[in-house]
């Protein structure tokens, strides 16, 4: 079946240092790629998708290439800032692939802290 | 307000007990779905449902019900519940039109069975 690896966390980082956030995905199909990302005390919020192979997906400074040969989709910003202390997931929708079942496939997630 | 909505926001509840957590949307979408989050596991599908007349078990549906009343409305039941469903509960949505691959989350229930 369809599975999604992240990095575990939490990750803490100094505010303005670059990040990545790695994610790896196995899928039968030709899945859509996800990153959503969690507030404390929110519901997930979509940050960024690509669609295809190639796509980069961004929003807000963070940034994600869909690596088919790699099957990566490593989630980048240059400069973090202390909002953007989250848990962030990755996650596929393989829905029109045939892999299965509808509904998104979740890495587990990664808490990021962000210091000042 | 939101597309999106959840209710209750927080439930205690007592083993064996049966409750009822509610979602509703107004983002006109077709496709409807309840996730759990525990901590470390990630977010995982209870139930889906494409339309009013399709319902679809997840990935762990078992101790679950749900209810499509409306294309706006999605319930989801616990029957017994037991202390290993406490967990957070998230409802999503999507669209059958292009990016309908896009889920939209509600900003979930937190449930403790004691």
């Amino acid at each position: 079946g369809d599975s999604v690896t992240q990095m575990e966390g939490p990750v803490t980082l100094s505010e303005e240092a670059f990040l990545t956030i790695n994610c790896t995905y196995t899928a039968t199909g030709y899945p859509s790629l996800f990153w959503y990302v969690q507030y404390p005390g929110e519901g997930l919020q979509l940050l960024l998708k690509a669609t295809k192979a190639d796509d980069k997906g961004s929003n807000k400074g963070f940034e994600a290439t869909y690596r088919k040969e790699t099957t990566s989709f490593h989630l980048e910003k240059g400069s973090v800032q202390v909002s953007d202390s989250a848990v962030y997931f990755c996650a596929l929708s393989d829905a029109f692939g045939g892999g299965g079942a509808d509904g998104l496939t979740f890495g587990k997630g990664t808490h990021l802290i962000i210091q000042p | 307000d939101a597309d999106v909505t959840q209710t209750p926001r927080n439930r205690i509840t007592k083993t064996g007990k049966r409750i009822m957590l509610e979602c509703s949307q107004t983002k006109g979408h077709d496709r409807m779905y309840w996730y759990r989050q525990d901590p470390g596991l990630g977010l995982r599908l209870i139930y889906y449902s494409f339309d009013v007349k399709d319902i679809n078990k997840g990935e762990i549906s078992d101790g679950y019900s749900v209810s499509r009343q409306a294309q706006a409305k999605f319930s989801l039941s616990l029957e017994s519940a037991i202390p290993n469903q406490t967990a957070l509960y998230f409802c999503a949505t999507s669209d059958l039109g292009p990016g309908r691959e896009t889920q939209y989350f509600g900003p979930g229930t937190r449930l403790l069975v004691l």
